[in-house]
């Protein structure tokens, strides 16, 4: 069964600072990894996803994850935060033999001026 | 490209009464799904179909919760009795072939 720890439950960075999300998780599987963005009261949107290709992904809004296998882990990061990044963001697994998503509990980001 | 759409809104009921939420998925996208997200935490999911079928109801707590797909597309989640632990945000989330999801934008249920 797949599982998935996010570290971190808030993080707080100052505008143009780098941002580090941290995320590992447990599959049986080939895992596919994917980060959304959860803006207050609005709809999870997709940042970005890792499905076996290149480890180091690129998504939206200048944000990255790459994919460490032997680390069972996949970091979300940017290298300078903007006030619009403020926002809770969740790591997602899917193991490619149980199609199952399942979500991390969440790091609320915190941007300072 | 018209994205998922989720009715109501924003729903209060009192316990043990009845309530429904209904989705409309992303045209064409096989697989839709339901995820309870309680305040504070990640989306869980309740429900997952593949066309009309149900592929994982695992999480589903049967006893209250029925979910339906009509014809492939739309798709209704009820609750009955509702407690107050489904006091929740309930997502509904469509994809093409199980792989990238799009969410809606979600409704809000408080029970008092």
């Amino acid at each position: 069964a797949q599982s998935v720890t996010q570290l971190d439950s808030h993080v707080s960075v100052s505008e143009g600072t780098p941002v580090l999300l941290r995320c590992n998780y447990s599959s049986s599987y080939s895992p596919s990894l994917f980060w959304y963005v959860q803006h207050p009261n609005k709809g999870l949107q997709l940042l970005l996803k890792y499905t076996s290709a290149a480890t180091l992904v690129k998504g939206i809004n200048g944000f990255e994850a790459e994919f460490k296998k032997s680390e069972t882990s996949f970091h979300l990061t940017k290298p300078s935060a903007h006030m619009s990044d403020a926002a809770e963001y969740f790591c997602v697994v899917r193991d490619n033999y149980g199609q199952n998503f399942v979500f991390g509990p969440g790091t609320r980001l915190s941007v300072l001026p | 490209e018209a994205g998922v759409a989720q009715s109501p809104r924003y729903k209060i009921i009192e316990k043990r009464q009845s309530v429904a939420f209904w989705c409309n998925p992303i045209s064409g996208h096989a697989t839709l799904y339901w995820y309870q997200q309680i305040l504070g935490q990640g989306p869980k999911l309740l429900i997952q179909f593949q066309n009309n079928g149900v592929v994982d109801d695992s999480q589903l707590p049967k006893d209250r919760f029925s979910a339906e797909r009509l014809k492939g597309v739309d798709s209704t989640l009820k609750i009955q009795p509702a407690k107050l632990e489904d006091s929740a945000v309930y997502l509904c989330a469509s994809s093409l072939e199980s792989y990238e999801q799009y969410f809606g934008p979600g409704t809000r249920l408080t029970v008092t």
